[in-house]
């Protein structure tokens, strides 16, 4: 069973272009969760999705970034006009379906995008 | 809102001996805690969790054990290796389904 995957693994850009990082959940897992972060810092959560629904996107700053998880193809974050200060490592997580109301269920975590804005 | 705390790094300790990395947390509710490990240059992999007041999570010789009364979750390992070199994160998953990460507590370990 394949893990999560994410592409690419490092991406340059350079100010003003667009980025965008592609995850593919694990088998059977239908939740998507974006975190980023920044050097030497914890993760920060941005957006959850569920196929074709965005469901928590209260970690998103509010311009430029948007995120999709379609009903077929991976999971897109998308960053328009990038700056400096978006330089991080962006981790995608996934997890599966059911869970019990009282209890978060795993997210597993696949190797991360690094961004770099020249 | 909800956080969590962990000590500050680096902790720095020789083959064989003892860790503890602290983590308190603040929530509502009853979250679930998790431990992450990082390797160098990589993503991040789950080493153990617990769900409920005094559960005890344990994975390769990690162990730790959720507790209510002083809102902790310690990691633990009574004899660490240079291969545990790594960044150790401490995790809290309410019911909003995000994870809330510490800032992470860098170990190295020289033989």
């Amino acid at each position: 069973n394949a893990g999560v995957m994410q592409n690419p693994r490092h991406l340059v850009r350079r100010r003003g272009q667009e980025a965008r990082l592609r995850c593919s959940p694990m088998k059977g897992h239908s939740h998507v969760y974006w975190y980023r972060q920044l050097p030497e810092e914890g993760l920060k959560f941005m957006v959850y999705l569920q196929k074709e629904n965005i469901i928590d996107e209260s970690g998103m700053p509010k311009e430029r970034f948007s995120a999709e998880f379609p009903k077929e193809g991976p999971s897109i974050l998308r960053i328009q006009q990038v700056v400096r200060g978006d330089s991080a490592a962006y981790f995608c997580a996934s997890s599966p379906v059911n869970r019990a109301a009282s209890s978060t269920d795993t997210q597993y975590f696949g190797p991360g995008t690094r961004l770099t804005v020249l | 809102g909800d956080s969590v705390t962990q000590m500050e790094g680096p902790v720095t300790l020789s083959e064989e001996a003892f860790l503890t990395i602290n983590c308190t947390y603040t929530a509502t509710g009853y979250p679930s805690l998790f431990w992450y490990v990082q390797y160098p240059g990589e993503g991040l992999q789950l080493l153990l969790k617990a769900t409920k007041a005094d559960d005890k999570g344990s994975n390769k010789g990690f162990e730790a054990t959720y507790r209510k009364e002083t809102t902790s979750f310690h990691l633990e390992k009574g004899s660490v290796q240079v291969s545990d070199s790594a960044v150790y994160f401490c995790a809290l998953g309410a019911n909003t389904d995000k994870l809330i990460f510490g800032t992470g507590t860098r170990l190295q370990v020289f033989p």
